[in-house]
C-alpha cells in the first residue's frame, strides 16, 4: 500500500544549528513533492515545491531535495531560529491533481 | 494580500443536522480541495474540484458532498453530521497542477 513517512514525530535543535526533516515514501511515482509549515490552529503554509527531475531546490534558508531512487525528501532549515518552531508537512503529488500528506514533524528551536 | 477564506472557525452542531462550510479564494485558481485534519490521521482528502461544477472523490468523501457552482467558491456539505466527523476542515486551492496550495485558516467544527 503507499505510504508516506516522516522521520519523527518531534526533532528538537539548539539555536543557529541546522534542521534536517525526512520525508520518505513507498509505492508512489510522485511527480512533485511540497513542504508545508502549520502553526498550531492554523493551515498549512506553503514554502518550496520540487519535480521529480529536480535535484535540489533552495529558497533562503531553506533547502530541500528529491532523490527517487530513494524515494526519499529531505528538508534543511539552515541557521534556524526559535520562529521556525512548528509542525512541518511534506506532500506528494502523482500527477492525479491531488496532494497527499504525510502526518508532519514537529520541530522546536530551543535559543 | 491572495487568500483563502472559511466561512467560520468554530462551528458547533447537533447530530443528525446538515452542515454547510464555505470556502472562497480570490485567486481564480483553478483548483480546489477539502480536507479533515485529525490527531494521529494527518491531513485527509475529501473532496476535490478541477473547475466550476466539476467533482472528484478523495480518499474519505463518505458522507460528505460538494458544490462548485461558481470558480471561486467550493462548498462542502455535511449531509447529516455524526460525532465522528468532529475535526479541523481545511480548504485549499491551488493555481492549477504542479503548483503550491494556498490553505484556509480552517474551521473547527465541533457535532454534539
Amino acid at each position: 500500500s503507499q505510504k508516506i513517512e516522516q522521520n519523527s514525530e518531534a526533532l528538537n535543535i539548539q539555536e543557529g544549528k541546522t534542521a534536517t526533516l525526512t520525508c520518505n515514501y513507498t509505492n508512489y511515482s510522485p511527480a512533485y513533492l511540497q513542504w508545508y509549515r502549520q502553526d498550531p490552529g492554523r493551515g498549512p503554509v506553503f514554502l518550496l515545491l520540487i519535480r521529480e527531475n529536480e535535484k535540489e531546490k533552495r529558497k533562503e534558508r531553506l533547502k530541500v531535495t528529491f532523490d527517487t531512487t530513494l524515494k526519499q525528501s529531505l528538508f534543511h532549515i539552515t541557521a534556524s531560529q526559535p520562529a521556525d518552531s512548528a509542525t512541518y508537512l511534506c506532500a506528494l503529488d502523482t500527477n492525479a491533481g491531488k496532494s497527499t500528506f504525510g502526518d508532519g514533524t514537529t520541530l522546536t528551536v530551543k535559543p | 494580500d491572495v487568500k483563502v477564506t472559511q466561512s467560520s472557525r468554530y462551528l458547533v452542531k447537533r447530530t443528525g443536522e446538515k452542515v454547510f462550510l464555505e470556502c472562497v479564494q480570490d485567486m481564480d485558481h483553478e483548483n480546489m480541495f477539502w480536507y479533515r485534519q485529525d490527531p494521529g490521521l494527518g491531513l485527509r482528502l475529501i473532496y476535490f474540484s478541477y473547475d466550476v461544477k466539476m467533482k472528484e472523490k478523495g480518499d474519505i468523501p463518505e458522507g460528505y458532498s460538494v458544490s462548485r457552482e461558481k470558480k471561486e467558491r467550493f462548498s462542502l456539505i455535511l449531509e447529516s453530521a455524526s460525532t465522528n466527523q468532529t475535526s479541523m476542515y481545511l480548504c485549499a486551492s491551488s493555481f492549477r497542477q504542479g503548483y503550491g496550495y494556498t490553505f484556509g485558516s480552517g474551521t473547527r467544527l465541533t457535532v454534539v
